[in-house]
């Protein structure tokens, strides 16, 4: 058990729908990173926030957005639903940022299915 | 932009074989370099890392990985291969100069044999 949890595990939903997903971090972690993962793309990192502060951007589309509250929980939404945004969506947090400590820690992914 | 390679996309080992999970990257200096393994229905979790100094790293679960910069390769081993080791391994590669955020490779899934 890594201690990021993340809800729902499983999520169907039809195209153009929206959808969040949330985290919650490690007791204790700033940092909050989303991760994509699919056959295709592989794993692809999409946003990170520190502190409630938007740090970096990877490939994420317009279409997705992000957020990190007081409480340092993240979620992450998913708009206009393509059928090729079905994937396994990675919440991972760190104490800081990630590569300066080595080791960012995942949580078990929330599977999005677009029917 | 530091990118990564794992050319193996599936390996196939015998229980009590060795192993090698090969990794090549691409970076202009010496990055941060990580392996993660994810066992089935998980996430990720760290192997090993390496930073800087001693070249081979050991890691958690019996596993090594050796920094070879001449070939731009982090190389993950392990002498002995039990059948819990059956997951998919991801090599990453992090800028220590710039977000510090792994770049992961597509994977290696390992299938072991009895």
């Amino acid at each position: 058990d890594s201690g990021v949890t993340q809800t729902p595990k499983h999520l169907i939903t039809a195209t153009g729908q929206r959808v969040t997903l949330r985290c919650s971090p490690r007791s204790g972690d700033l940092s909050v990173y989303w991760y994509q993962q699919s056959l295709d793309q592989g794993l692809q990192f999409l946003i990170q926030y520190y502190n409630g502060e938007e740090r970096a951007k990877g490939n994420i589309l317009e279409r997705f957005s992000a957020q990190q509250f007081p409480d340092l929980h993240s979620e992450l939404n998913l708009s206009s639903l393509e059928l090729g945004d079905s994937a396994l969506y990675f919440c991972a947090s760190s104490v800081a940022f990630g590569g300066q400590t080595g080791e960012l820690f995942f949580g078990e992914g929330s599977r999005l299915t677009v029917l | 932009a530091q990118s990564v390679t794992q050319p193996d996309i599936h390996i196939t080992v015998s229980e009590g074989a060795s192993l090698e999970l090969r990794c090549n990257y691409s970076y202009g200096a010496t990055p941060y370099l990580f392996w993660y393994v994810q066992s089935p229905g998980q996430g990720l979790q760290l192997l090993l890392k390496y930073f800087s100094g001693d070249t081979l790293v050991q890691g958690i679960k019996g596993f090594e990985a050796e920094f070879k910069r001449s070939q731009s390769s982090f190389n993950l081993r392990k002498p002995s291969v039990h059948w819990s080791d059956a997951a998919e391994y991801f090599c990453a590669v992090g800028d220590p100069g710039g977000s510090y955020i792994p770049t992961f490779g597509r994977g290696t899934s390992l299938i072991v044999h009895p």
